[in-house]
């Protein structure tokens, strides 16, 4: 049963527009939400989290929008660059997960010049 | 300061061996988890130690096991390997047990069962 969905497995986009990567989830439990971005050959990096009592969260380019009753989350990159150019993993969390993270199955952005 | 350390990068073993991989936290992490990797299949959880104790699991199959030493590195072991075992295992430690503490992943071992 996936928990965690990212229905887009790729997503192409031209530089300088806006990305939006989408993800949906069905365990009610979870309360933390967090994109990673992983290149090839490399592990996944944090990008950005928020918390279930929020519903944005912004750093930079990069902004997290969480709309709990739909239980979906979305990840904004504005503006798009080259180097954003990368596998999106969304991951969420319960407090009786104890601390592991459930990953969707990734989306892969393209950002073409 | 130094990252996540898997070793060895890349693996080839044959069905029914078995595979030791191993993990150095970042210094100063106690938390340490791992994730298998697999197309289509998003990253799932294995498990996590904490302080030498396997604190969570995943639902995989007893032949995957693990362990933390005193020095906080872990390893994990597959046994009678199963060419649905081929997969990115990752690594990733925390300073402490939390998502709020956030996790740093190593760059994987490359696991290809033959």
């Amino acid at each position: 049963d996936q928990q965690v969905k990212q229905n887009s497995p790729s997503l192409s986009v031209q530089e300088g527009r806006i990305s939006i990567l989408n993800c949906d989830y069905t365990n009610s439990m979870f309360d933390y939400f967090l994109w990673y971005k992983k290149y090839p050959a490399e592990g996944p990096t944090f990008l950005i989290s928020i918390s279930s009592i929020k519903d944005k969260n912004e750093d930079g380019r990069f902004t997290v929008f969480l709309n709990k009753s739909a239980k979906h989350l979305s990840l904004h990159i504005v503006p798009s660059q080259p180097g954003d150019s990368a596998v999106y993993f969304c991951a969420a969390s319960a407090p009786q997960g104890a601390q592991k993270l459930v990953f969707g199955q990734g989306t892969r952005l393209t950002i073409n010049p | 300061k130094a990252g996540v350390t898997q070793t060895p990068r890349y693996l080839i073993k044959t069905r029914g061996q078995q595979v030791t991989l191993s993990c150095s936290p970042i210094s100063g992490h106690r938390s340490v988890s791992w994730y298998q990797q697999t197309p289509g299949q998003g990253l799932q959880f294995l498990f996590e130690y904490f302080s030498e104790t396997q604190r969570n699991k995943g639902n995989f199959p007893g032949r995957f096991s693990g362990r933390q030493f005193s020095n906080s590195r872990s390893e994990m072991n597959v046994s009678t390997l199963e060419l649905g075992d081929s997969a990115l295992y990752l690594c990733a430690s925390s300073l402490a047990l939390g998502v709020g503490y956030g996790y740093t992943f190593g760059s994987g071992t490359r696991l290809t069962v033959v």
